[in-house]
């Protein structure tokens, strides 16, 4: 089945507690992205990647790094999270490399940061 | 960057009725997609329209890129189809390769 996976889909954390949300896609997509959901502010873009080795910022990329050593793997680190990074993260991916084409979501992971 | 304005914020209905949801840009987008979010959060791609009209069932979407503007419509509405409906679109101006969202139209289907 072609999806986009995430782990964990519930984290809760403390300040300062690095932590590493992984996302997997099995369609053989190049392009792949990183969003956070806020109440009232919808979906905004944190990191993209158009392929392997090549991430760019997206409009909220402070306090989050990415990396994209494998075509199907694009994790999101947290060095030292802090509660103004509470929010609904969700994975995408799409087959060109820009984001231009259809995107497949994955099942989202809710983050609390104590 | 480019704005999006979803209107209505909100809109509660009544299982069979139709609606219409519109979608604004500030400024021209080279494509431009719809989205639902159903109640338990997970995000689904409805329609890829970036000019035109497409139907998926009792889903139809129409974009007018000249005006910038999209608007998807829902006949006989089900009480599965509640939830979160976002568009976004990607500015066609060149520079960070993202989709922007609106934020979004909440809609609930009473049975």
């Amino acid at each position: 089945e072609a999806q986009v996976t995430q782990n964990p889909r519930y984290l809760i954390t403390v300040t300062g507690k690095k932590l590493t949300v992984t996302c997997s896609q099995n369609m053989n997509h190049e392009y792949m992205s990183w969003y956070r959901q806020d109440p009232g502010l919808g979906l905004r873009q944190i990191y993209y990647s158009m392929n392997v080795e090549v991430t760019d910022k997206g409009d909220v990329p402070e306090g989050y790094k990415v990396s994209r050593k494998e075509k199907r793997n694009f994790p999101l680190i947290l060095e030292s999270p802090s509660p103004n990074q509470t929010s609904l993260y969700f994975c995408a991916s799409s087959w060109r490399v820009t984001a231009t084409d259809t995107q497949y979501f994955g099942p989202g992971t809710r983050l609390t940061v104590l | 960057g480019i704005q999006v304005e979803q209107s209505p914020p909100d809109l509660i209905l009544q299982e069979g009725a139709n609606s219409t949801l519109r979608c604004n840009f500030s400024d021209s987008v080279n494509n431009l997609q719809w989205f639902h979010q159903n109640p338990w959060g997970q995000l689904i791609n409805l329609f890829y329209i970036p000019s035109g009209t497409k139907q998926n069932g009792r889903l139809s979407a129409t974009t007018v890129a000249t005006e910038r503007y999209s608007l998807l419509y829902i006949s006989s509405s089900q009480t599965t189809d509640s939830g979160v409906y976002f568009c976004a679109g990607e500015y066609s101006g060149g520079g960070a390769d993202g989709l922007t969202f609106g934020k979004g139209t909440h809609l609930i289907i009473q049975p």
